[in-house]
């Protein structure tokens, strides 16, 4: 399996603009998460899915965040309007959870690296 | 507040030295633990997951204990190599939640 994959891998915007960054989980996986990490205040959770429902969005810091996840194998995090306070690094994770093995042992992708100017 | 830290925040070693990590947690009220590396200007690698009925887990020469107890967890990595030099975080599920501790960067001398 190519592991999660995440895309683009550097994003460079000015203020203002709408970003989106995108995921593949790997297949099979039914749980997908959001997480931003920053030097201030290390990884948080922003939001994640559970058979493409969004189930925890408390760690959306604002309404200029939004994450949708149409199907099983895609999801997208969008910016809009992006501010410099957003440049971090975002990560995509997925997991594999069933009632049967409810692990949650999370694998995660390389991360986008977004810098707003 | 559910809150998780992790000493030493950065720890440098000779090679071959045996080394231990520590996590700490705020709320015994796990559902499991899990330990990554994160190399630099990489996404997070998992290492072991220990669920909250667990005591220990051990995978080569990692070896992950929980104290649910004591809200604390060690990530012990025997005859370190100068490969392992990363950051090693430690994330705790709580309910919906997961929260991670800020890392421990580990640099092995050769």
């Amino acid at each position: 399996d190519a592991g999660v994959i995440q895309s683009p891998r550097h994003e460079v915007t000015e203020m203002g603009q709408e970003v989106t960054l995108r995921c593949k989980p790997i297949s099979g996986h039914n749980s997908l998460f959001w997480y931003r990490q920053t030097m201030m205040r290390g990884l948080e959770l922003l939001i994640y899915f559970n058979n493409n429902v969004p189930i925890d969005d408390s760690g959306m810091p604002e309404d200029r965040f939004s994450a949708k996840m149409p199907n099983a194998s895609f999801s997208t995090l969008k910016i809009q309007p992006s501010e410099p306070r957003d440049s971090a690094v975002y990560f995509c994770a997925s997991s594999s959870v069933h009632d049967s093995t409810p692990l949650y042992e999370q694998y995660f992708g390389p991360g986008t690296r977004l810098t707003v100017t | 507040k559910q809150e998780v830290t992790q000493i030493p925040a950065a720890l440098s070693v000779p090679e071959g030295e045996n080394l231990v990590l520590n996590c700490s947690f705020t709320d015994s009220a796990i559902y499991n633990l899990q330990w990554f590396r994160q190399d630099p200007g990489k996404g997070l690698t998992s290492l072991l997951l220990i669920q909250s009925s667990q005591r220990e887990q051990t995978s080569g020469r990692l070896n992950a204990s929980l104290d649910k107890s004591s809200g604390r967890s060690t990530l012990y990595i025997a005859a370190s190599q100068p490969g392992d030099s990363a950051t090693y975080l430690c994330a705790v599920k709580y309910g919906q939640n997961f929260v991670f501790g800020p890392g421990t960067r580990l640099s092995v001398l050769p």
